[in-house]
Parts: C-alpha cells; structure tokens; sequence
C-alpha cells in the first residue's frame, strides 16, 4: 500500500538554528499538508500545498516557516530559527482528491 | 478555537464488548468527517470516513454514524479487541482538499 514518507524520524536541534523536516508525499497525491503535534495536545494544522503553491495556512506558520515541493517528488517544510515551542512531531500528508488523508509517521524535533 | 471537540478523554472497554467513541462539532461548513487511530510516536492512521449526505458507514468492525442535526458523530467498534487500544481522533474539514481539524483525542483501553 503507498505511504507517505518522512525523514528524519528525529531531529535534535539547537534553539536559533535552522532545520528541514522531509517528506516524499504519495506520488498521484495533489494535496500535501504539513501538520504538528506537541506532545500531550491535539493534532493542528499548519498548511496545505497544492498546484505548487500554499492554499492554506494557520496563524502558527509564521515568517518562520517555508514548504517546498523542489522537485515534484519532495515537499519540506523549514523552520529557519527554531524556538524552544518548535518541539513536536511533524506530519506530513497527502490527498488524492476527494477521500481519505494519508499522513506519514512523523519526525520527532526536539528544540533544545 | 474548538471547533471539533471529543470530551471523553479515555474508555475502558473489556474484550469483545462494544466500544462507542463520541465526537461533536460546531462547524456547519463540515461535511466530511474521518476518524484515525494514533499510536504513540507514529502518524494518524485511517480507519473510516463519511460525508454529511450520508448518517452510516460501515467497514468491518468499524461503524460510523453522523447526526447532522444534533452535529455529533460516534464511532462504534464491535468487538473490541486488545490491539484496538490506542488514542483515537475525530477529525473534520469542510470541502475537497481542505485542512483537517482535529479533537483532542479520546484513549482508548481494551482489557482482556
């Protein structure tokens, strides 16, 4: 069954620095979204990416935040100056169209 | 901003019992709704789904069931089984390709 591909499974970063979380969505997939879950607090949304550009994002994708989809295969999202907040799991997904989502297993960031 | 709220935070169920987790909404531009299981420090995995023009589906031991009127909707898993036990998220978006917004959650624990 396809799946949406994340790496790294855990990222350590220092507080200021920069990081990019990877993602390879499913490959007939048209919508990708990033997605955050800080521990112990629900799934929230960030922003969706569609036809090569953002259709959506939340008030937490600031200035801080990017997403890219470089090469049609990949989509990244980047935090250029992390912050402690920073740390959770990242999701990546991806959607046909209509029907179900299918998100990836995550990286762990970890802000320290 | 609770748009999709899941009150119980946990449910205890014996093996081969019923299991019925509860989900209500606010937001009447909704009309698709997901429910994903998550284990810990994996992604969301789809289980079942529904669109608002329809108040059942079935899959398996899966059942979900929309009251529109009342904006609620459950998940029923007969029988439970031990590797149910997981946290289980109620999820919602209103259109095609549109973000998901999730609940917080309820944990599910079957008991032998």
């Amino acid at each position: 069954e396809p799946e949406v591909t994340q790496t790294p499974s855990h990222q350590v970063t220092q507080m200021g620095q920069e990081v990019i979380l990877r993602c390879v969505p499913i490959s007939n997939h048209l919508y990708f979204y990033w997605y955050r879950q800080i521990l112990g607090q629900k799934v929230e949304f960030l922003v969706s990416f569609y036809n090569n550009e953002i259709s959506e994002k939340s008030e937490i994708f600031d200035d801080q935040f990017s997403v890219e989809r470089p090469d049609g295969s990949n989509f990244t999202l980047k935090i250029r100056s992390t912050k402690l907040e920073d740390s959770a799991m990242y999701f990546c997904a991806s959607k046909a169209g209509h029907g179900g989502y299918t998100f990836g297993s995550g990286t762990r960031l970890t802000v320290v | 901003d609770q748009q999709v709220k899941q009150n119980s935070p946990s449910l205890s169920v014996q093996e081969g019992r019923i299991s019925i987790l509860n989900c209500d909404y606010t937001n009447s531009m909704f009309d698709y709704f997901l429910w994903y299981k998550k284990y810990p420090a994996e992604g969301p995995t789809f289980l079942i789904s529904i669109s608002s023009i329809k108040d059942k589906n079935e899959d398996g031991r899966f059942t979900v069931f929309l009251n529109k009127s009342a904006k609620h909707l459950s998940l029923h898993i007969v029988p439970s089984q031990p590797g149910d036990s997981a946290v289980y998220f109620c999820a919602a978006s209103a259109g095609g390709g549109n973000k998901l917004t999730f609940g917080t959650g309820t944990q599910l624990k079957v008991e032998l």
